[in-house]
Protein backbone atom coordinates (compact mmCIF):
# COMPACT_ATOMS: atom_id res chain seq x y z
CA UNK A 1 0.00 0.00 0.00
CA UNK A 2 1.27 3.82 -0.48
CA UNK A 3 0.41 6.80 0.92
CA UNK A 4 -1.44 7.08 4.14
CA UNK A 5 -4.07 4.41 5.03
CA UNK A 6 -6.50 4.76 8.01
CA UNK A 7 -8.43 1.89 9.56
CA UNK A 8 -11.51 1.35 10.33
CA UNK A 9 -13.29 3.98 7.68
CA UNK A 10 -16.73 3.64 9.56
CA UNK A 11 -16.61 3.18 13.31
CA UNK A 12 -20.01 3.28 15.76
CA UNK A 13 -19.43 3.00 19.37
CA UNK A 14 -21.69 3.56 22.34
CA UNK A 15 -20.56 6.39 25.26
CA UNK A 16 -19.12 2.81 27.97
CA UNK A 17 -17.24 1.30 24.71
CA UNK A 18 -13.32 1.84 23.99
CA UNK A 19 -12.15 1.86 20.74
CA UNK A 20 -8.83 2.68 18.66
CA UNK A 21 -8.57 4.71 15.39
CA UNK A 22 -5.39 3.49 13.64
CA UNK A 23 -3.47 5.37 11.24
CA UNK A 24 -0.57 4.07 9.05
CA UNK A 25 1.84 6.22 6.45
CA UNK A 26 4.11 4.26 3.89
CA UNK A 27 6.12 7.45 2.85
CA UNK A 28 9.02 7.84 5.35
CA UNK A 29 7.60 10.80 6.90
CA UNK A 30 8.58 11.73 10.28
CA UNK A 31 5.69 14.00 11.20
CA UNK A 32 2.27 12.31 11.89
CA UNK A 33 -1.20 14.26 13.12
CA UNK A 34 -4.40 13.93 14.00
CA UNK A 35 -7.26 16.04 13.16
CA UNK A 36 -11.14 15.99 13.78
CA UNK A 37 -13.51 17.99 10.91
CA UNK A 38 -17.10 17.83 12.62
CA UNK A 39 -20.22 18.64 10.74
CA UNK A 40 -20.31 21.98 9.47
CA UNK A 41 -16.79 22.98 10.77
CA UNK A 42 -13.34 23.58 9.63
CA UNK A 43 -10.91 20.86 10.34
CA UNK A 44 -8.95 20.71 13.73
CA UNK A 45 -6.00 19.76 14.91
CA UNK A 46 -5.77 17.76 17.71
CA UNK A 47 -2.35 16.37 17.63
CA UNK A 48 1.11 16.58 16.77
CA UNK A 49 3.95 13.59 16.60
CA UNK A 50 7.33 14.39 15.37
CA UNK A 51 9.76 11.34 15.72
CA UNK A 52 7.27 9.74 17.94
CA UNK A 53 7.39 12.43 20.30
CA UNK A 54 4.22 14.35 20.81
CA UNK A 55 5.28 18.42 20.64
CA UNK A 56 1.56 19.40 20.49
CA UNK A 57 -1.64 19.00 22.14
CA UNK A 58 -4.57 21.50 21.07
CA UNK A 59 -6.73 21.36 24.68
CA UNK A 60 -8.02 17.49 23.46
CA UNK A 61 -9.90 16.62 26.41
CA UNK A 62 -8.58 13.11 27.97
CA UNK A 63 -10.96 10.78 26.61
CA UNK A 64 -8.84 11.14 23.76
CA UNK A 65 -5.49 9.30 24.07
CA UNK A 66 -2.87 9.31 21.01
CA UNK A 67 -0.04 6.62 20.89
CA UNK A 68 2.90 6.94 18.30
CA UNK A 69 4.76 3.52 18.92
CA UNK A 70 7.02 4.47 16.04
CA UNK A 71 7.17 6.99 13.19
CA UNK A 72 5.26 4.90 10.57
CA UNK A 73 1.78 4.46 13.06
CA UNK A 74 -0.40 6.67 14.91
CA UNK A 75 -3.21 5.49 16.98
CA UNK A 76 -6.50 7.41 18.64
CA UNK A 77 -7.47 5.15 21.81
CA UNK A 78 -10.79 6.53 22.65
CA UNK A 79 -12.98 6.26 25.47
CA UNK A 80 -16.21 7.17 27.57
CA UNK A 81 -16.98 9.72 24.01
CA UNK A 82 -19.78 12.08 24.18
CA UNK A 83 -22.55 12.04 21.09
CA UNK A 84 -20.40 15.50 20.39
CA UNK A 85 -17.53 13.62 19.25
CA UNK A 86 -19.14 12.16 16.40
CA UNK A 87 -17.34 13.38 13.34
CA UNK A 88 -14.24 12.73 10.47
CA UNK A 89 -11.00 12.09 12.40
CA UNK A 90 -8.29 12.35 9.67
CA UNK A 91 -4.73 11.10 9.90
CA UNK A 92 -1.74 13.22 7.99
CA UNK A 93 2.17 12.70 7.82
CA UNK A 94 4.35 15.33 6.53
CA UNK A 95 8.75 14.86 6.32
CA UNK A 96 9.35 17.48 8.67
CA UNK A 97 7.23 19.26 11.20
CA UNK A 98 9.65 22.47 11.33
CA UNK A 99 9.71 22.95 7.26
CA UNK A 100 7.26 23.60 5.27
CA UNK A 101 6.39 20.24 3.88
CA UNK A 102 2.77 19.51 2.59
CA UNK A 103 1.19 17.53 4.45
CA UNK A 104 -0.41 14.06 3.50
CA UNK A 105 -4.31 12.68 4.59
CA UNK A 106 -5.34 9.52 4.86
CA UNK A 107 -9.17 8.67 4.15
CA UNK A 108 -10.42 9.52 7.55
CA UNK A 109 -12.58 7.41 10.15
CA UNK A 110 -16.17 8.10 10.39
CA UNK A 111 -16.92 8.22 13.97
CA UNK A 112 -20.53 7.98 15.23
CA UNK A 113 -21.09 7.82 19.13
CA UNK A 114 -24.26 6.67 20.31
CA UNK B 1 -1.43 34.76 12.89
CA UNK B 2 -2.46 35.46 9.27
CA UNK B 3 -5.83 34.65 8.26
CA UNK B 4 -7.56 33.88 5.18
CA UNK B 5 -10.58 35.03 3.40
CA UNK B 6 -12.12 33.19 0.75
CA UNK B 7 -15.19 33.11 -0.90
CA UNK B 8 -17.64 30.59 0.33
CA UNK B 9 -18.99 29.06 -3.36
CA UNK B 10 -17.90 29.51 -7.08
CA UNK B 11 -19.26 27.54 -9.94
CA UNK B 12 -17.02 26.89 -13.16
CA UNK B 13 -18.02 25.04 -16.47
CA UNK B 14 -16.43 22.10 -17.33
CA UNK B 15 -13.33 22.39 -19.88
CA UNK B 16 -13.21 26.23 -18.55
CA UNK B 17 -10.65 27.71 -16.09
CA UNK B 18 -11.22 27.63 -12.67
CA UNK B 19 -9.82 31.01 -11.19
CA UNK B 20 -10.10 30.90 -7.09
CA UNK B 21 -9.00 33.79 -4.88
CA UNK B 22 -8.16 34.37 -1.28
CA UNK B 23 -6.98 37.04 0.40
CA UNK B 24 -4.40 37.01 3.20
CA UNK B 25 -3.55 40.95 3.92
CA UNK B 26 -1.67 40.45 6.93
CA UNK B 27 0.66 37.70 5.98
CA UNK B 28 3.90 38.03 7.22
CA UNK B 29 7.27 37.44 5.30
CA UNK B 30 8.08 33.74 6.22
CA UNK B 31 4.79 32.72 5.57
CA UNK B 32 3.61 30.52 3.06
CA UNK B 33 0.57 30.14 1.09
CA UNK B 34 -0.70 26.42 0.68
CA UNK B 35 -3.70 25.47 -0.91
CA UNK B 36 -5.83 22.04 -0.27
CA UNK B 37 -8.92 20.97 -1.70
CA UNK B 38 -11.53 17.66 -0.22
CA UNK B 39 -13.76 16.30 -1.93
CA UNK B 40 -16.57 15.15 -0.04
CA UNK B 41 -15.86 12.55 2.63
CA UNK B 42 -12.10 11.77 1.41
CA UNK B 43 -9.57 13.66 3.60
CA UNK B 44 -7.35 16.63 2.14
CA UNK B 45 -5.48 16.82 -0.62
CA UNK B 46 -2.73 18.78 -0.91
CA UNK B 47 -2.19 21.02 -4.71
CA UNK B 48 0.48 23.28 -4.63
CA UNK B 49 2.49 25.86 -2.25
CA UNK B 50 4.25 28.98 -2.65
CA UNK B 51 6.14 31.58 -0.75
CA UNK B 52 6.88 34.84 -3.45
CA UNK B 53 7.09 33.71 -6.63
CA UNK B 54 4.26 31.72 -9.32
CA UNK B 55 3.89 27.97 -8.74
CA UNK B 56 2.60 25.71 -11.66
CA UNK B 57 2.22 21.95 -10.92
CA UNK B 58 0.63 19.60 -12.81
CA UNK B 59 -2.61 20.29 -11.06
CA UNK B 60 -2.78 24.04 -11.24
CA UNK B 61 -0.99 27.12 -10.88
CA UNK B 62 -0.30 29.91 -8.04
CA UNK B 63 -0.23 33.41 -8.73
CA UNK B 64 0.34 35.73 -5.98
CA UNK B 65 0.48 38.98 -5.73
CA UNK B 66 3.78 41.22 -5.69
CA UNK B 67 2.60 42.58 -2.24
CA UNK B 68 1.51 39.12 -1.00
CA UNK B 69 -1.61 40.28 0.28
CA UNK B 70 -3.75 37.68 -1.97
CA UNK B 71 -3.12 35.13 -4.53
CA UNK B 72 -5.38 32.69 -6.82
CA UNK B 73 -5.53 29.47 -7.56
CA UNK B 74 -5.89 28.54 -11.41
CA UNK B 75 -7.65 25.05 -12.28
CA UNK B 76 -6.71 25.47 -16.15
CA UNK B 77 -9.13 22.91 -17.76
CA UNK B 78 -11.68 22.23 -14.88
CA UNK B 79 -13.31 18.68 -14.60
CA UNK B 80 -16.33 17.33 -12.73
CA UNK B 81 -13.51 15.48 -10.35
CA UNK B 82 -12.51 19.20 -9.67
CA UNK B 83 -15.94 19.40 -7.31
CA UNK B 84 -14.65 20.04 -4.00
CA UNK B 85 -13.63 22.63 -1.40
CA UNK B 86 -9.99 24.49 -1.62
CA UNK B 87 -8.65 25.58 1.12
CA UNK B 88 -6.34 28.45 1.31
CA UNK B 89 -3.78 28.23 4.44
CA UNK B 90 -1.20 30.23 5.49
CA UNK B 91 1.39 28.25 7.51
CA UNK B 92 3.04 29.70 10.52
CA UNK B 93 4.99 27.91 13.12
CA UNK B 94 2.62 27.18 16.19
CA UNK B 95 4.22 27.89 20.04
CA UNK B 96 6.39 24.79 20.10
CA UNK B 97 7.52 24.89 16.55
CA UNK B 98 5.33 22.89 14.70
CA UNK B 99 4.17 22.68 11.50
CA UNK B 100 0.68 24.17 12.10
CA UNK B 101 -2.47 24.03 8.71
CA UNK B 102 -4.97 26.27 10.31
CA UNK B 103 -8.47 25.50 7.87
CA UNK B 104 -10.58 27.91 7.43
CA UNK B 105 -14.12 27.59 5.53
CA UNK B 106 -12.58 27.26 2.01
CA UNK B 107 -14.35 27.83 -1.45
CA UNK B 108 -16.82 25.09 -2.28
CA UNK B 109 -16.05 24.91 -5.98
CA UNK B 110 -18.89 23.35 -8.34
CA UNK B 111 -17.87 21.98 -11.83
CA UNK B 112 -21.24 22.23 -14.23
CA UNK B 113 -20.79 20.24 -17.36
Amino acid sequence: ETGVTQTPRHLVMGMTNKKSLKCEQHLGHNAMYWYKQSAKKPLELMFVYSLEERVENNSVPSRFSPECPNSSHLFLHLHTLQPEDSALYLCASSQDRLVSYEQYFGPGTRLTVT
Amino acid sequence: DAKTTQPPSMDCAEGRAANLPCNHSTISGNEYVYWYRQIHSQGPQYIIHGLKNNETNEMASLIITEDRKSSTLILPHATLRDTAVYYCIVRFRGVQGAQKLVFGQGTRLTINP
